[in-house]
């Protein structure tokens, strides 16, 4: 059944390392989007991509980085770089064309070892 | 450029209690208007949507009202009850040259309690 995947559900990053958030999904939209979510905070955008091999930055993309290879997939890496990066990350996917509702993923939550 | 204010939170009420949470937005073109809920450890669903000015959302006995004279479309339900309880956060897409984004508002923590 259509739908969006996100894997792992928890992911632990060490210090120095990058890590791979995955998500995936089955329902033919042609916009992706990646926002992390702070405990008592709202959505904040990372990365959105509207069509296959082109992603533009969000507000806060500094320490991330994404591909769009496939319509299907649009990946989120967290580098070193982002020195704060426990949080939980969301994917979202829209339906091109108009001002259509965002359908989200189950989250990924990341935590700092 | 856009922007949406949610009632802080936590709001805590009695299982049947009347809600009310209230959203005000800024916005340069003619947005549609979301409200989402989040249940714990989970990701967001579209809870109900208004497109245009005067239209009236509705799901799951909630309601919201389209208002642009005063730019707001609060959240409202007659009688909540335990399974109510979620984080719901107001958002608007504007995709007049927004490149397909939505805005969201900072959430509103609900808890009924029985």
């Amino acid at each position: 059944d259509g739908g969006i995947t996100q894997s792992p559900k928890y992911l632990f990053r060490k210090e120095g390392q990058n890590v791979t958030l995955s998500c995936e999904q089955n329902l033919n939209h042609d916009a992706m989007y990646w926002y992390r979510q702070d405990p008592g905070q709202g959505l904040r955008l990372i990365y959105y991509s509207q069509i296959v091999n082109d992603f533009q930055k969000g507000d806060i993309a500094e320490g991330y980085s994404v591909s769009r290879e496939k319509k299907e997939s649009f990946p989120l890496t967290v580098t070193s770089a982002q020195k704060n990066p426990t949080a939980f990350y969301l994917c979202a996917t829209r339906l091109a064309g108009g001002p259509e509702t965002q359908y989200f993923g189950p989250g990924t939550r990341l935590l700092v070892l | 450029g856009n922007s949406v204010t949610q009632m802080e939170g936590p709001v805590t009420l009695s299982e049947e209690a009347f809600l009310t949470i209230n959203c005000t937005y800024t916005a340069t073109g003619y947005p549609s208007l979301f409200w989402y809920v989040q249940y714990p450890g989970e990701g967001l669903q579209l809870l109900l949507k208004a497109t245009k000015a005067d239209d009236k959302g509705s799901n799951k006995g909630f309601e919201a009202t389209y208002r642009k004279e005063t730019t707001s479309f609060h959240l409202e339900k007659g009688s909540v009850q335990v399974s109510d309880s979620a984080v719901y956060f107001c958002a608007l897409s504007d995709y007049s040259g927004n490149a397909g984004k939505s805005t969201f508002g900072d959430g509103t923590t609900l808890t009924v309690k029985p």
